[in-house]
């Protein structure tokens, strides 16, 4: 059973517009929602995080929405760059697991210029 | 810097041959993580640790080992490479600090490892 899934393999968008990228969980002990980035050849590096406290986390181009009771959370980006096409990994994790974070299977962003 | 590190970056081996993934960070993290992802999928956790010393399973620790001797080390060892072991390694380091848990792993670059 997948705890945390991305539903859309790939999404693509042109240059300036809004991407949105979503993710549903069904385990209702997470308590922390990650988005990571991943370029090829790469490690993930971390995106954007919110606590499950809160329904809304902003950072520059960057913002995450969390629906609990939907057990839902989205990324938007606003304005899209060409730069931003990479696969964006959801993550989750409980406040008392060691860290151990779930992750969904990603989605392929392409922004097109 | 250089945060975390992974040693080869890519490796082909035989059925059967064993080998050890390297991992080393120099940010005095406590907690270490060791996840695989297959093609098209989500990283998978295999072990992790929350101190020299202390080690766990993850989600599929099967055909995998871990040791944890020092803070900054935690090597990966297969012993009897399989080709369902064909996958790309992320070792991974988190600092828990204050009182959120929301704190962000740092992952190194990856190693791939094909089985034939």
């Amino acid at each position: 059973d997948q705890q945390v899934k991305q539903n859309s393999p790939s999404l693509s968008v042109q240059e300036g517009r809004i991407s949105i990228l979503n993710c549903d969980y069904t385990n209702s002990m997470f308590d922390y929602f990650l988005w990571y980035k991943k370029y090829p050849a790469e490690g993930p590096t971390f995106l954007i995080s919110i606590s499950s406290i809160k329904d809304k986390n902003e950072d520059g181009r960057f913002t995450v929405f969390l629906n609990k009771s939907a057990k839902h959370l989205s990324l938007h980006i606003v304005p899209s760059q060409p730069g931003d096409s990479a696969v964006y990994f959801c993550a989750a994790r409980g406040n008392t697991n060691a860290g151990k974070s779930t992750f969904g299977d990603g989605t392929t962003l392409t922004v097109k210029p | 810097n250089a945060g975390v590190t992974q040693t080869p970056k890519f490796r082909i081996l035989k059925i059967g041959q064993s080998m050890t993934l390297q991992c080393a960070q120099d940010m005095n993290h406590n907690y270490m993580y060791w996840y695989r992802q297959d093609p098209g999928m989500g990283l998978k956790l295999i072990y992790y640790s929350v101190g020299a010393g202390i080690t766990d399973k993850g989600e599929v620790p099967n055909g995998y080992n871990v040791s944890r001797s020092t803070t900054e080390d935690f090597p990966l060892r297969l012993e009897l490479a399989a080709p369902s072991q064909t996958s790309v390694y992320f070792c991974a380091t988190l600092e828990i600090y204050g009182t959120s848990g929301a704190n962000e792993q740092f992952f190194g670059p990856g190693t791939r490892l094909t089985v034939l």
